[in-house]
């Protein structure tokens, strides 16, 4: 089944414990992106990767990183998390061939830093 | 890209066609029409897209109107699953740096 799935989807941590979220898509996708949602800001994009070893920033990136190290996998590195990034994330991922606008997401991972 | 404008929330009857409606009258022409929805703190959904025709998939219908400033997604025969908030996106297809941007879009709320 074509999937994206996103490990843990539930996570409880306390401030400045470094913690990775894991995305994986089985679509031999080219493209992959990262979101957070937050009740009145709506859906916003943290990075995005048009392909193998190439990132990107997107709208809020400020204490995030990601990796791209091979086409199915797009971890969320939150280095030294803090209350603020208490949120809905989802990873996101899409064929180079039909553009960015056709994602697949995932089943999103609920965090809470404490 | 795009502004879309939708209302803020529909009602449609369980087993009635919900037409879901998006302004965008500052659309370009390489601009597509995207729409997503997401069920209750799930992952957005895709669900269809157009250019200016007219589309239909397995799960709705696209209409976008000939001078292409609005669009009206259609679910033929809404059931409670359906209920949920939907995004109507413009954006182009391809390029460097394009990305989907969520605004508030509509929350459907099917009744029974």
């Amino acid at each position: 089944e074509a999937q994206v799935t996103q490990n843990p989807r539930y996570l409880i941590t306390v401030t400045g414990k470094k913690l990775t979220v894991t995305c994986s898509q089985n679509m031999n996708h080219e493209y992959m992106s990262w979101y957070r949602q937050d009740p009145g800001l709506g859906l916003r994009q943290i990075y995005y990767s048009m392909n193998v070893e190439v990132t990107d920033k997107g709208d809020v990136p400020e204490g995030y990183k990601v990796s791209r190290k091979e086409k199915r996998n797009f971890p969320l590195i939150l280095e030294s998390p803090s209350p603020n990034q208490t949120s809905l994330y989802f990873c996101a991922s899409s064929s180079g061939g039909q553009g960015p606008g056709e994602q697949y997401f995932g089943p999103g991972t609920r965090l809470t830093v404490t | 890209d795009a502004k879309t404008t939708q209302p803020t929330s529909m009602d449609c009857a369980e087993g009635r066609a919900a037409n879901l409606p998006c302004n965008h009258s500052t659309i370009s022409g390489n601009e597509y029409v995207y729409w997503y929805r997401q069920i209750h703190s799930q992952g957005p959904q895709y669900i269809i897209h157009g250019l200016k025709n007219n589309e239909t998939n397995e799960m709705a219908s696209l209409i976008i109107t000939e001078d292409r400033k609005s669009s009206t997604l259609i679910l033929p025969h809404a059931t409670l699953r359906d209920t949920a908030v939907y995004y109507c996106i413009v954006m182009r297809r391809r390029g460097g740096s394009e990305k989907l941007v969520f605004g508030k879009g509509t929350k459907l709320t099917v009744n029974p």
